[in-house]
């Protein structure tokens, strides 16, 4: 089976820079994914870690070390829109079976 | 852009009632998945389809069953609804190569109330 935790909630203010921990333990692992999750909205797909290192994307930046079974989302200059969940999840051997975190609620202030 | 729908938004049904949900993508994602949201709970996978035909258990599939006739068509059937399948399901489907690979695309949601 898998476990994945991440923090329930955090506070950031804008214009600053926050970072998401992710945490798992798997019985096989293919990669590790975060997806972004507006209140009341569908997931959107945000990146994929499969080998160790940091994937950056413009404000939005995930790293991986499979080794720790630990993973991080980092946002830079935040901005009042990025409030929302974040959910870390990973697949297994076969990258088909996801398993999702509990997701950790960001809130931004002004 | 890849389209993912699901045939309702909102869905009240009764105890024991046959429940069909249906989702469609537009993109012929080999791919395709159901999942439950519930609070506190996160996402979890209900079942899975790689190809038509072809059905995988996910976490948590008691209760339900699936349906893949056609590759574009993934259905969640609750055989007989029960107060506890209150939740709101989540399709989403995943191409196997190319630059969809690895990235699930969600439909709107059903949130469905059993009463």
């Amino acid at each position: 089976g898998q476990n994945i935790d991440q923090p329930t909630e955090m506070t950031a203010t804008e214009g600053a820079i926050v970072q998401i921990n992710c945490t798992y333990q798997t019985s096989g692992f293919n990669g590790l994914f975060w997806y972004q999750q507006h209140a009341g909205e569908a997931p959107t797909f945000l990146s994929y870690n499969v080998l160790d290192g940091l994937e950056e994307k413009g404000r939005f930046s995930s790293f991986l070390s499979r080794s720790k079974g630990y993973s991080y989302l980092l946002l830079k200059e935040l901005q009042m829109k990025d409030s929302a969940s974040y959910l870390c999840a990973a697949t297994d051997n076969y990258g088909q079976n996801f398993v999702f975190g509990p997701g950790t609620r960001l809130s931004v202030l002004p | 852009d890849v389209k993912v729908t699901q045939s309702s938004r909102y869905l009240v049904k009764r105890t024991g009632e046959k429940v069909f949900l249906e989702c469609v993508q537009d993109m012929d994602h080999e791919n395709m998945f159901w999942y439950r949201q519930d609070p506190g709970l996160g996402l979890r996978l209900i079942y899975f389809s790689y190809d038509v035909k072809m059905k995988e258990k996910g976490d948590i599939p008691e209760g339900y069953s699936v349906s893949r006739e056609k590759k574009e068509r993934f259905s969640l059937i609750l055989e007989s609804a029960s107060t506890n399948q209150t939740s709101m399901y989540l399709c989403a489907s995943m191409g196997a190569a190319g630059a969809s690979a690895y990235e699930q695309y969600f439909g709107p949601g059903t949130r469905l109330t059993v009463t």
